[in-house]
């Protein structure tokens, strides 16, 4: 089974919108973190939001805030105001607690693209 | 701001021969790792290090593939004998220790971008 999955492959949006990224997770260990990186059309990863799983609150950066619902196993992504430099790969990523080198699983990402 | 560097940022090679990709961490950080990137694919984990060893790898890692860091500030990725099925983006990360309450993202490099013909 996928430990990461987002479900849309593309998604479009206009410029100044909202936006919801889809990201499903799956673990059995009760320690674990979420994240997502934006990955430009230039290659690099871009830190920008991160929920625990023990984290009371959903997690929120300037535009960016992640709806977590624990019981539905959910991490996903909202953009509010959408600009037209969000137009990238958003990729969802998993650390399991218990892994040594706490490494990172993505998704297969969603491609978001704003439209003026 | 400090930053994972990578160098080079494309490597052509021919199938057979060796490459070592580079990386330098950012300074302080204590948890470096190498993913990949299949164009148009996901990200994909192939190995961590840690206090000189290796603490997690993949089942991508096999023997063709070496890390080490030869000094205190680069981090290498050596494939010994590359083939066309290698040709990705190849990632470093780093990361400061785990503290309680911290986010303790991994930073990433800008990638090395890897063509074997």
């Amino acid at each position: 089974a996928q430990k990461i999955t987002q479900t849309q492959p593309g998604m479009f949006v206009q410029e100044k919108e909202a936006v919801t990224l889809d990201c499903t997770y799956d673990t059995s260990d009760p320690s674990y973190g979420l994240f997502w990186y934006k990955q430009p059309s230039s290659g690099e990863m871009i830190f920008l939001i991160y929920q625990g799983s023990y984290d009371q609150q959903n997690a929120t950066e300037g535009r960016y805030s992640l709806n977590f619902q624990k019981a539905r196993k959910s991490a996903n992504l909202v953009i509010s105001a959408s600009q037209l430099g969000d137009s990238a790969m958003y990729f969802c990523a998993m650390r399991e607690g218990n892994n040594a080198g706490n490494m990172l699983t993505f998704g297969g990402g969603t491609r978001l693209m704003v439209k003026p | 701001e400090p930053e994972v560097t990578q160098t080079p940022s494309h490597q052509v090679t021919q199938m057979g021969q060796e490459v070592i990709l580079r990386c330098v961490p950012i300074s302080n950080h204590l948890y470096f790792y190498w993913y990949r990137q299949i164009l148009g694919q996901k990200v994909e984990f192939l190995v961590s290090f840690y206090n000189n060893e290796i603490s997690e790898k993949s089942e991508i890692f096999d023997d063709q593939f070496s890390v080490e860091r030869p000094d205190g500030s680069n981090f290498t990725l050596k494939i010994r004998s590359t083939k066309l099925e290698d040709s990705a983006m190849y990632f470093c990360a780093s990361r400061v220790p785990r503290d309680r309450g911290q986010v303790n993202e991994q930073f990433f490099g800008p990638g090395t971008r890897l063509t074997v013909l």
